[in-house]
Formats: C-alpha cells, sequence, structure tokens
C-alpha cells in the first residue's frame, strides 16, 4: 500500500517569490509520482508526473519535481509565483502492486499568492 | 479533443435515494476511473475500468457500483444515499498504458440532504 504527506496545508507566498509545496510518500515498491492542481469548482489537471528515468521532472507553467528515493520526497517547486498560481494542489502516488491508475492522493496544499 | 464530460454537474438527492453518474472520456480512451473528494477524507479511489471489466476496486461499500460500457462511457451507481455520500465525484480517463496521463472530468457535485 502507498501513502502521500504534504506538509502544510495551506502555504502563501509573494508574487515573484519560489514556491515550494512538500510531498513525501511511502510505496514498498518502485512508485509512479504525480502532481496535480485543481481551481475551484474544476476538475484536476496534470502538472507533472514522475514514472522513471531522469529525477528532475519538468511540467507545465514552469513547475518542477524531483524525485528524491532516499527522502522518499517529490516536492514542487516554481522559481516565481504567479497570480494565477493560486489554487489547490495534491501529489498523488500509484505502484503496481495496487494498480498504476489507482491514485493515492495527499490532503492538498492551498496555495495563495499575495500581490 | 473533447476533454472528459461528467453529467451532471450538479445534483441534489434525499437519503436513502439512489443516483447514477455518467462519465464520457476522451476519444480513445478505454480506462476509466472513479474518484469520490470530500472535505473530510480527501480524493479517494472507487474504482476502474478497462474494456468493460473491472480491474481494480477501492476500499468503498457495496453500494457503490459502476460499469462501462462498449463505447468506453461509464457510469457509476450509488444506491441508498447517506448523507456522507455528499462528495464530488471525478471521474479520469486514460488511453490504455500504465505510464499514461490520467485526464480528469470537471466533477459532479452531489449534494444529500
Amino acid at each position: 500500500a502507498q501513502s502521500v504527506t504534504q506538509l502544510g496545508s495551506h502555504v502563501s507566498v509573494s508574487e515573484g517569490a519560489l514556491v515550494l509545496l512538500r510531498c513525501n510518500y511511502s510505496s514498498s515498491v518502485p512508485p509512479y509520482l504525480f502532481w496535480y492542481v485543481q481551481y475551484p469548482n474544476q476538475g484536476l489537471q496534470l502538472l507533472l508526473k514522475y514514472t522513471t528515468g531522469a529525477t528532475l521532472v519538468k511540467g507545465i507553467n514552469g513547475f518542477e519535481a524531483e524525485f528524491k528515493k532516499s527522502e522518499t520526497s517529490f516536492h514542487l517547486t516554481k522559481p516565481s509565483a504567479h497570480m494565477s498560481d493560486a489554487a489547490e494542489y495534491f501529489c498523488a502516488v500509484s505502484a503496481m502492486d495496487t494498480g498504476r491508475r489507482a491514485l493515492t492522493f495527499g490532503s492538498g496544499t492551498r496555495l495563495q499568492v499575495q500581490p | 479533443k473533447a476533454g472528459v464530460t461528467q453529467t451532471p454537474r450538479y445534483l441534489i438527492k434525499t437519503r436513502g435515494q439512489q443516483v447514477t453518474l455518467s462519465c464520457s472520456p476522451i476519444s480513445g480512451h478505454r480506462s476509466v476511473s472513479w474518484y469520490q473528494q470530500t472535505p473530510g477524507q480527501g480524493l479517494q479511489f472507487l474504482f476502474e475500468y478497462f474494456s468493460e471489466t473491472q480491474r481494480n476496486k477501492g476500499n468503498f461499500p457495496g453500494r457503490f457500483s459502476g460499469r462501462q460500457f462498449s463505447n468506453s462511457r461509464s457510469e457509476m451507481n450509488v444506491s441508498t444515499l447517506e448523507l456522507g455520500d455528499s462528495a464530488l465525484y471525478l471521474c479520469a480517463s486514460v488511453a490504455g498504458g500504465s505510464t499514461d496521463t490520467q485526464y480528469f472530468g470537471p466533477g459532479t457535485r452531489l449534494t444529500v440532504l
């Protein structure tokens, strides 16, 4: 079984500042890792994913994340926050033993961007 | 290419009733998964269908069921609704490969009174 822990249910940054959203996972088998974003009254949009290969993953809208197996982490970063980044962000994991398409989500981090 | 479509977008039911939600995946996608999102429990996997067969199921009671048709459209059904079933129900479709991206629909907001 897998689990995901997102540290910080709310994160506030100033426009132009670094965005860092933390995600730690637990999995007994090699994981697939994902970051999704959800805007109010909308579904989830994939920002980026790690399956295999390069551990630094670049996604849409300037976001990137690094898979660190030794730290069981997959933190999401963006060098410069924009007002349009304000949303809720979810880290998710899946693994072969429970089905690659059965995502286990973290509890989410709401990002607020201050002008 | 049209995205994942979910109908209806909003639904109000009373306790004890049953409800059916529909999901049309992206054209060509053969796998559909369903998730429940609530403020208390967050996002939880319900089940996955591939080529009309349930391939995986989350930890939900038997009141929650689903099916997939030959055109890959999927429905989920909740019988004997409880107040706690109030949630956003999200559907996701995938082309078929294990590393393919899951594309989510906008969800159906179910309110149980």
